[in-house]
């Protein structure tokens, strides 16, 4: 089946520092992922939808120029949190759309768990 | 935006009990999916119900759908402590760029052994 390979699974990182969480299809194309992010106890909000070769699209109140997302080809798309701070801290999940046959139509990485000190 | 609306929040509950969970959503939908999340861990998918589709069932699970009342319910049976867990709601939204999934707010299942 469809797997979306998300790395890395957890990241420490100083106050001030950019962080890069990739997402990567192994054995199909993925030619829109989302990127989710989730709070504590909180559900997953949808924080941008990226297209393969063309900008991403950001819910609102999501700052573009924060949260970096390149989906440069139909296997890999990246979210980069820059200047990180720590209410930057939370769970960030990628999922791509998937269209196989047997599948429900999306598929998630595992997740990235950042913790900004 | 979240679309759903779940509920309850939180429950609990004794081996072996069934619990249900409740699901309500503002648009139209293609399908609603439920998803389970341990704590700290991704997300797995239990089952998808399409919006012309009333119920379905999948092992323990049995999803209804209510379309005219923009509801759906997970009915998990005979629940064991390895059921623990948040169960979210997904609805899957046709818009204009393509379709997307928008999960609801999350009901957190204990399940006492």
């Amino acid at each position: 089946g469809a797997v979306v390979s998300q790395h890395p699974s957890w990241v420490i990182c100083k106050s001030g520092t950019s962080v890069k969480i990739e997402c990567r299809s192994l054995d199909f194309q993925a030619t829109t992922m989302f990127w989710y992010r989730q709070f504590p106890k909180q559900s997953l909000m949808l924080m941008a939808t990226s297209n393969e070769g063309s900008k991403a699209t950001y819910e609102q109140g999501v700052e573009k120029d924060k949260f970096l997302i390149n989906h440069a080809s139909l296997t890999l798309s990246t979210l980069t949190v820059t200047s990180a701070h720590p209410e930057d801290s939370s769970f960030y999940i990628c999922s791509a759309r998937d269209r196989g046959p047997v599948g429900h139509g999306y598929t998630f990485g595992s997740g990235t768990r950042l913790t900004v000190v | 935006s979240q679309q759903g609306e779940e509920d309850p929040q939180a429950l609990s509950i004794q081996e072996g009990e069934n619990a249900t969970m409740n699901c309500s959503y503002k648009t139209s939908i293609n399908n609603l999916q439920w998803y389970r999340q341990n704590s700290g861990r991704g997300l797995v998918h239990l089952i998808l119900i399409r919006s012309n589709e009333r119920e379905k069932h999948s092992g323990r699970l049995r999803v209804t759908l209510d379309t005219s009342k923009k509801s759906s319910s997970l009915l998990i049976t005979a629940s064991r402590a390895a059921d623990t867990a948040s169960y979210f709601c997904a609805t899957d939204v046709r818009e204009t760029s393509g379709s997307r999934l928008t999960f609801g707010e999350g009901t957190q299942l204990t399940v006492n052994p």
